[in-house]
């Protein structure tokens, strides 16, 4: 099994300041990473694909990057719609979710 | 519009079976994959299994593989996660999701999760 870790579990931060959550595999997953924003009673949303692509709709202050076992999901501005809990997933070898890190206002 | 509606809330006994179940429409439902994924707040997102809806063929996670069945319906664009015998740690969020097809070398696999139906909630306790 394919074991995903993320850190901060827990961020606080104040809008507009740059966030930035790490993400590492327990093996080699090239780029088959995602990045999904979750907040309270809704279902996860897409926004980040195969390491750093941009799904369509996402704002341009998300970006990924990594590849391998480390990866990073970076919000350039944080914006008060961005409170949220983010996970990463890979899909190298089936599929696996990280813990969450929940992004706080400070 | 691709939507993923999912059935309605459920409270169960232990040792009940279920099936719960999952509408799609907006998208072709055989030329996708549809996966389900448990949500808890003590192991937060696990993948369950998944199928691909054109010839039935299903995957699941070690943790849920002969615990329960997933199948889907061609003729009414359904798809199904269901328990013959359900156990109070089966209590959880479930989201039916589609994956999205990724291009590996000269084949499609499925690969992320670009829509999600709505959660269902089920509950066992005795």
């Amino acid at each position: 099994d394919i074991q995903m870790t993320q850190s901060p579990s827990t961020l606080s931060a104040s809008i507009g300041d740059r966030v930035t959550i790490t993400c590492r595999a327990s093996q080699d997953i090239s780029h088959w990473l995602a990045w999904y924003q979750q907040k309270p009673g809704k279902a996860p949303n897409l926004l980040i694909y195969k390491a750093s692509n941009l799904e369509t709709g996402v704002p341009s202050r998300f970006s990924g990057s990594g590849s391998g076992t480390e990866f990073t999901l970076t919000i350039s501005s944080l914006q008060s719609d961005d409170f949220a809990t983010y996970f990463c997933q890979q899909y190298n070898i089936l599929w696996t979710f990280g813990p969450g890190t929940k992004v706080e206002i400070k | 519009e691709v939507q993923l509606v999912q059935s309605g809330a459920e409270k169960k006994k232990p040792g009940e079976s279920l099936r719960i179940s999952c509408k799609i429409s907006g998208f072709s439902f055989t030329n996708s994959w549809i996966t389900w994924i448990r949500q808890t707040p003590g192991k937060g997102l696990e993948w369950v299994g998944r199928i691909d809806p054109s010839d039935s063929y299903t995957s699941y996670s070690p943790s849920f593989e002969g615990h329960v069945t997933i199948s889907a319906d061609k003729s009414t664009t359904t798809g199904y996660l269901q328990w013959a015998s359900l156990q109070t740690s089966d209590s959880g969020m479930y989201y039916c999701a589609r994956l999205r097809g990724t291009k590996i070398g000269t084949r499609v696999a499925p690969g992320e999760i670009d829509y999600w139906g709505q959660g269902t909630l089920v509950t066992v306790s005795s």
